[in-house]
């Protein structure tokens, strides 16, 4: 079985400053997404990102998958009190197109 | 506008009390997901289903039933619900699922089972 870790769990952070949070898998992923989730609300689509060493910029948040396609990360630059949310990687590389795993991911909390 | 829609959107009951969430889609989806979330674990699988009478297990499917007799409509059912099924739930929906087609999720149902 697939395990998809997140890192940190938890970040609070100044509004202005930068932050990087990771997803790393026990396994090739086959394809990443990552979501953004608001409190009260359901996980919403960011990006997805397929190839190796890919680069997607998303306004201020810049998405890197690694070369092996085992890890990927997300930067923010100069963060927002709108940034604040849940963020979740998940991929499909349990060997199944039908189903997504999802990491436990980092609750990032922006304060003005 | 396109959406997913659950209800209730919180919901209260005693353990033994068989109750149904709903959820509807307007976006003509093929895929249809049931996910709880706790916190720690993330989002697990409930169930899914590929299409109209065509639904399977995910990680964690005791304890819960669906039916997918429309494709509009996943509703999720419990039987006989028990303090352990107390969580938020989250229905997906996503066209001809494939790896790179986003999942559509609706705003979550909060249930507490005493």
């Amino acid at each position: 079985t697939q395990l998809l870790e997140q890192s940190p769990q938890f970040l609070s952070i100044q509004e202005g400053e930068n932050l990087t949070v990771y997803c790393n898998s026990s396994s090739v992923f086959s394809s990443l997404q990552w979501y953004r989730q608001e409190p009260g609300e359901g996980p919403v689509l960011l990006v997805t990102v397929v190839t190796g060493g890919e680069v997607k910029k998303l306004k201020r948040l810049t998405f890197q998958f690694g070369d092996a396609r085992k890890d990927s990360s997300l930067h923010i630059t100069a963060a927002q009190p709108g940034d604040t949310g849940l963020y979740l990687c998940a991929d499909s590389a349990s060997g199944s197109a039908r189903q997504l795993t999802f990491g436990s991911g980092t609750q990032l909390t922006v304060l003005p | 506008e396109a959406q997913v829609t659950q209800n209730p959107r919180y919901l209260i009951t005693v353990t033994g009390k068989k109750l149904t969430v709903t959820c509807s889609q307007n976006m003509n989806h093929e895929y249809m997901s049931w996910y709880r979330q706790d916190p720690g674990l993330g989002l697990r699988q409930i169930y899914y289903s590929m299409n109209v009478e065509v639904t399977d297990k995910g990680d964690v499917p005791e304890g819960y039933k669906v039916s997918r007799k429309e494709k509009r409509n996943f509703p999720l059912i419990l039987e006989s619900p028990s303090p352990n099924q107390t969580s938020l739930y989250f229905c997906a929906s996503s066209g001809l699922f494939s790896t790179v087609r986003p999942l559509h999720f609706g705003n979550g149902t909060r249930l507490t089972v005493t």
